[in-house]
């Protein structure tokens, strides 16, 4: 069954400071890997797109990594801002058994940046 | 500007009357699809459509139904809500599938009582 796990759930910082979220996924076959940021009771808002070839991939302060082999991605946030705060959801782009795009999303990492 | 219009944004109704969130998009996106999110949960896809006439279950399409008659509009239509169907709706679009951003529309919160 195909799976995308985040960790951690929340996670508390203050502002300026950097952070790390995490993203495991058993998605097969796997066609590429997005991070998304959603603001409380609005759509998420895709920060990145990553294909297998790719390890690393930067929009601004945010950064992803992609490692294909272990099935992990991170996406690291520089100088975390107010702003930042909001949810970031991993979600994970396979193939169908009808060859079509399917895609599997995480249940996000809350982040919440305090001044 | 870019966008997915839902509307409402806020639905509160009771059991067994019929609804319809709207969805529309500018971009002339050939695929659209319907989400719904629940805490605890990631987004589970209720529909989708890959163009006009074209539409196909997700993982979650029990109560719902869709049409795509129009390659900018894609409503959901709850025939008979029930309090399970107590949801945040998303409806998102995409130039298509594979390595295209999908943007989402603001979300509708509806509430079945």
């Amino acid at each position: 069954k195909n799976q995308v796990e985040q960790s951690p759930q929340s996670l508390i910082i203050l502002e300026g400071k950097n952070c790390t979220l995490q993203c495991n996924y058993t998605v097969s076959p796997f066609s590429n890997l997005r991070w998304y940021k959603q603001d409380t009771g609005r759509g998420p808002v895709s920060l990145t797109i990553m294909t297998f070839s790719e390890n690393t991939k930067s929009n601004g302060r945010y950064t992803a990594t992609l490692d294909a082999d272990t099935k992990q991605s991170s996406l690291h946030i520089t100088a975390s801002q107010l702003s930042d705060s909001a949810s970031y959801i991993c979600v994970v782009s396979g193939r169908s058994n009808f060859g079509n795009e399917k895609l599997t999303f995480g249940t996000g990492t809350r982040l919440t940046i305090i001044p | 500007e870019a966008q997915v219009t839902q509307n409402p944004r806020y639905l509160i109704t009771v059991t067994g009357k019929k609804l319809t969130v709207t969805c529309s998009q500018n971009m002339n996106h050939e695929y659209m699809s319907w989400y719904r999110q629940d805490p605890g949960l990631g987004l589970r896809q209720i529909y989708y459509s890959m163009n006009v006439e074209v539409t196909d279950k997700g993982d979650v399409p029990e109560g719902y139904k869709v049409s795509r008659k129009e390659k900018r509009n894609f409503p959901l239509i709850l025939e008979s809500p029930s309090p399970n169907q107590t949801s945040l709706y998303f409806c998102a679009s995409s130039p298509g599938q594979a390595y295209y951003g999908y943007t989402f529309g603001s979300g509708t919160r509806l509430t079945v009582v």
